[in-house]
């Protein structure tokens, strides 16, 4: 079985500071992971994903996320927070074979200006 | 080129009646997966069509179904809604990795 833990209901983080969002997750063999983020009212946008190759992955509106195998974790990341960042976050995952993804229970995250 | 979208954006029904929700993926992709997102609970996995066959389905009840057109539309059937129901489904396809979402239907049952 595969699982997504997201320990934070908020994280609530003042505007140009760093900000983190927690992930960590269980599967059999390597993970897919993935970050979604989701607006009010609004379908999940994709921010970024890992399959293999370099832990620190890079992707939309200057996020970044870290897999660490070790610990099972894919923290999400921003070195300076925006207002607009303020949305809901979602960690998912999968394993290598054809399956749906899992989803975490989701991070809302509060910007303050 | 056109993202999935997603039929109808809001749906009010009353318990006991049927529901359908419609979804079509993004030009080229043959697998459809749904999700329902209740409040507070984070987005649960329904059903995944490939190709034109049910390919795995999540821990819901029977009456709860839908199919894939050859096509690779997709629609999701409710049946004898129940106010729990409530809430915004979503849809997505994908080409092998990531997944792309509609901006969902949300359906409310009084």
């Amino acid at each position: 079985a595969q699982s997504v833990a997201q320990p934070e209901d908020q994280v609530n983080v003042a505007e140009g500071n760093p900000l983190t969002v927690k992930c960590t997750y269980s599967v059999s063999g390597n993970p897919y992971l993935f970050w979604y983020v989701q607006y009010p009212n609004r379908g999940l946008q994709f921010l970024l994903k890992y399959i293999t190759g370099d832990n620190l992955v890079k992707g939309s509106y200057g996020f970044e996320a870290e897999f660490n195998k070790s610990q099972t974790s894919f923290h999400l990341k921003k070195p300076s927070a925006l207002v607009s960042d303020s949305a809901l976050y979602f960690c998912a995952v999968r394993d290598t074979g054809r399956r749906a993804l899992t989803f975490g229970s989701g991070t809302r995250l509060q910007v303050q200006p | 080129e056109a993202g999935v979208t997603q039929s109808p954006t809001h749906l009010i029904k009353t318990r006991g009646q049927q529901a359908t929700l419609r979804c079509s993926p993004i030009s080229g992709h043959t697998s459809v997966y749904w999700y329902q997102q209740a409040l507070g609970l984070g987005l649960q996995f329904l059903l995944w069509y490939d190709e034109g066959e049910e390919r795995n389905r999540g821990n819901f009840p029977p009456r709860f179904s839908g199919r894939q057109f050859p096509n690779y539309s997709s629609e999701l059937n409710v049946n004898a809604l129940e106010l729990e129901d409530s809430a915004l489904y979503l849809c997505a396809s994908h080409p092998g990795g990531e997944l792309f979402f509609g901006e969902g239907s949300r359906l409310t049952v009084l």
